[in-house]
């Protein structure tokens, strides 16, 4: 399968802590990207990081790649109750994406 | 500028009918695909279309089809709905140039049950 998948597949954590979640992927890509979704809305363009690059931020997310391993991972600092959500890697060349399983955090206020 | 519009929101069908959607891209964006979400199979691929062709499809029966207009508008068909079809589908458009990808925008779904 083309599909990322991210670990871990759900996360709790207090108000103010740093959550990290991780996606591994199997093909070669020509990006990855992350979105955010609220139960039962569309998902959220977060961030894109291209094969190119190592590490990317935008805000409080801080997003690396490592494609030698086929990895990549998603932090948020100084999380907020509003952070709670799913998160979702994508993968894919060109335009077309595969998203994986998702990891359900909870920020706790 | 307005965001990805789809239309309806809900949808309860009977099985064996079949459904039309509506996904109204971004202004400029001449990329549209569609997926198909449920919680036991996550989010699946259905088809992606770039001026009016479909350059992309996932591995979804016949039953599943698209199109898109000249006007990048997109819509996307199930006949013979089955129980199984019951799922958020959710379009999301994107402004790609050849390999180049800038992310997709998505639309806040249509939430079909079939009964």
């Amino acid at each position: 399968s083309q599909q990322g998948e991210e670990d871990p597949q759900a996360l709790s954590i207090q108000e103010g802590e740093n959550a990290t979640m991780n996606c591994s992927y199997k093909t070669s890509i020509n990006n990855l990207q992350w979105y955010r979704q609220n139960s039962g809305r569309g998902l959220v363009h977060l961030i894109l990081i291209r094969s190119n690059e190592r590490e990317k931020h935008s805000g409080r997310l801080r997003v690396t790649l490592d494609t030698s391993k086929k990895s990549s991972s998603l932090l948020i600092t100084a999380s907020r109750a509003a952070d709670t959500a799913s998160y979702f890697c994508a993968t894919g060349t060109g335009n077309q994406f595969y998203f994986g399983t998702g990891t359900s955090l909870t920020v706790i206020p | 500028k307005a965001g990805v519009t789809q239309t309806p929101r809900y949808l309860i069908k009977t099985r064996g009918q079949q459904v039309t959607l509506s996904c109204s891209p971004i202004s400029g964006h001449r990329s549209v695909s569609w997926y198909q979400q449920t919680p036991g199979q996550g989010l699946q691929f259905l088809f992606e279309y770039f001026s009016e062709t479909q350059r992309n499809k996932g591995n979804f029966p016949g039953r599943f089809s698209g199109r898109q207009f000249s006007n990048s508008r997109s819509e996307m068909n199930v006949s013979t709905l089955e129980l199984g079809d019951s799922a958020l589908y959710l379009c999301a458009s994107s402004l790609a140039q050849g390999s180049l990808s800038y992310g997709y925008t998505f639309g806040s779904g249509t939430r079909l049950t079939v009964v």
